[in-house]
């Protein structure tokens, strides 16, 4: 079966800080995107930032980043100047064969804290 | 633009009941998904709808699953009969194309189920 893990279960960091959140993952296909996605407590999950396997550069949205290393087939989200707000479960996920559908790792808990 | 819809939030049945969850995924959305997540763990896919066809129900559990989208707009999956590990949040999800192509899927808030 091909898995999404995320080795982390929880983490925390301080206000103002920055934070790395790690994912590795299994295909076997060439091409294929990543996301991260947030579910904030008793809330919906969104899309923080997406990452198409066969672009070298890493992508960035604001405070968000990732680390993409294909080879070693990891894929890590850097959030910087952390917010209260940030306080979520973060997915990491992986498309399927021809796009149609998303693997999801098991999630990593962070807590800001003031 | 309104979001996914999904009813009811919260379900609390006994064990071999039945029990039926709704989405209506955002207008224009051609592809719909249903995930179960249980408490600490990832979203897993149950199945995937485009339009009105199934696109992969191989992790539903069919003896006891059923899902429809009859006129490629909202959804229904039922659980008949339940059994306690059903236990989860029933996410529906749309997007407007092939997740891995339009690279986003839209969330509903989730319907919560606890089987006593």
């Amino acid at each position: 079966a091909q898995t999404v893990t995320q080795s982390q279960p929880e983490m925390s960091v301080q206000e103002a800080e920055t934070v790395t959140l790690s994912c590795t993952y299994d295909t076997s296909e060439n091409n294929y995107y990543l996301f991260w996605y947030k579910q904030p407590p008793s809330r919906q999950m969104i899309l923080v930032i997406r990452q198409e396997a066969y672009k070298q550069q890493n992508a960035t949205e604001n405070r968000f980043s990732v680390n993409f290393q294909k080879a070693a087939k990891s894929f890590s989200l850097k959030i910087s100047d952390s917010q209260l707000g940030d306080t979520a479960m973060y997915f990491c996920a992986r498309s399927g064969d021809a796009g149609n559908m998303l693997t999801f790792g098991g999630g990593t808990r962070l807590m800001v804290k003031p | 633009e309104a979001g996914v819809a999904q009813s009811p939030r919260y379900k609390i049945i006994e064990k071999r009941q039945s029990v039926a969850f709704w989405c209506n995924p955002i207008s224009g959305h051609a592809t719909l998904y249903w995930y179960q997540q249980i408490l600490g763990q990832g979203p897993k896919l149950l199945i995937q709808f485009q339009n009105n066809g199934v696109v992969d129900d191989s992790q539903l559990p069919k003896d006891r699953f059923s899902a429809e989208r009859l006129k490629g707009v909202d959804s229904t999956l039922k659980i008949q009969p339940a059994k306690l590990e059903d236990s989860a949040v029933y996410l529906c999800a749309s997007s407007s194309g092939l997740a891995g192509v339009s690279g986003e899927l839209f969330f509903g808030e989730g319907s919560r189920l606890t089987v006593l």
